[in-house]
Parts: C-alpha cells; structure tokens; sequence
C-alpha cells in the first residue's frame, strides 16, 4: 500500500509568515499534486509536480519534488488570510487515473 | 475540466435512516470516486464507480452500507444506509480529468 504523510497537521499563523508544508511517500509515484480546499467546497488542484528535482511556482507559492520522486513540499512565502485552506498532496497511480491522499495540513492565517 | 454538481448539499437525517446522495458530471466519464472527509480532515476513498460494473469498494466499506449506482457515464449515487451518528460526515464525489482531479462540493450529512 502506497502512503503518502503530511506535515504538519495543523498550522496557524500571523500574516506575513512563511511556512512549509511537507509530504513524504513510502514509494514512488508517477506524478504527485497539491490541492487546496476551502469550507464547503471540493479540493482544487493547485500543482502537479512529475520530474524528480522539479521546482514550480505559483506566485507566493513554491512546489519542489524531491530527486528520487517521493517527497515534496509546498512553501508560502508572506502567508496571506486567503491562504487559510486545507491543504492536500495527493499521488497519482501509474495508471494516471486515481489519486492516494496525504492526511492534508490545515492552515490558518490570522490577519 | 469537469463541472460536478452534487445533491444534497447537506443533511440531518435520523438514525436508521438512509439517504442517497446523487453526483452529476457536465461530461461522460468512465470512472466516479466515492469519498468521505471529516471536517478539516483529509479524504478517505470509499469506492470507485465504473459504468456496467459493480463497484469496488476499499477496506473497510461495503455494499451493503454504502450502495452505489452508477447507471449512465455522467450520473453516480451514494447511498448510506441504516445511518448512525457515526455515518456523520462529509461526502464527496469526484472525477477524473485526464490530468486533474474535479470534485463535487461535498454532501455535508449530520446523523442525529
């Protein structure tokens, strides 16, 4: 069984901050995404990462993938109240057609 | 992209009580996951609906519990059945787009 870890679980912080979100697999898979989720909706993709070393970024946001493709983070740089949201990795299967969940970091900003 | 529309959005149902939620997609897909999310939580795959076929369902759930139809390639239910207050949840159903996940907004169901 393919697991994916989150870290940390909960995350609250003051607006301006930086922080870094981490997830770590047991084993490898074809690609890995970040999603985020705000109440009452469905989670949104945000990144998908496939090419081990990657580095995308989304403004404020940087995704990396690890070199042997089974850890990444996610770093928010001058953290915003827009940014409160539950955040997601998620691993695509070899088939390119489900996704295994991380157990998601819930972030707070305060203004 | 895929739009999913989702119904209801949430519930208060009795226990013992069943509710069936229903998952529409604005275009034909062959397979419709099933989720469940505690509040803040992140999701826990249910089952996964294929179009002709029954559907799979991970450890810890069953048919009989959680029965799903998958009639057609753009429509999917959940049904929870014999409900308790440890059915009390959120509900998802989600779609896969090529390269992306799409989600429907979530059946937020209380069991009282």
């Amino acid at each position: 069984t393919q697991l994916l870890e989150q870290s940390p679980q909960f995350l609250s912080i003051q607006e301006g901050e930086n922080l870094t979100v981490y997830c770590n697999s047991s084993s490898v898979f074809s690609s890995l995404q970040w999603y985020r989720q705000e109440p009452g909706e469905g989670p949104v993709l945000l990144v998908t990462v496939v090419t081990g070393g990657e580095v995308k970024k989304l403004k404020r946001l940087t995704f990396q993938f690890g070199d042997a493709r089974k850890d990444s983070s996610l770093h928010i740089t001058a953290a915003q109240p827009g940014d409160t949201g539950l955040y997601l990795c998620a691993g695509v299967n070899n088939a390119g057609n489900m996704l295994t969940f991380g157990g998601g970091t819930r972030l707070m900003v305060k203004p | 992209s895929a739009v999913i529309s989702q119904k209801p959005s949430r519930d208060i149902c009795q226990r013992g009580t069943s509710l069936t939620i229903q998952c529409q997609v604005d275009s034909q897909v062959t397979m419709m996951f099933w989720y469940r999310q505690q509040p803040g939580q992140s999701l826990t795959l249910i089952a996964t609906a294929n179009q002709g076929s029954e559907a799979t369902y991970e450890s810890g759930f069953v048919i009989d519990k959680f029965p799903i139809s998958r009639p057609n390639l753009t429509f999917s239910t959940l049904t929870v059945s014999n409900m308790s207050p440890e059915d009390s949840s959120i509900y998802l159903c989600s779609v896969w787009g090529f390269t992306e996940a799409f989600f429907g907004q979530g059946t937020r169901l209380t069991v009282v």
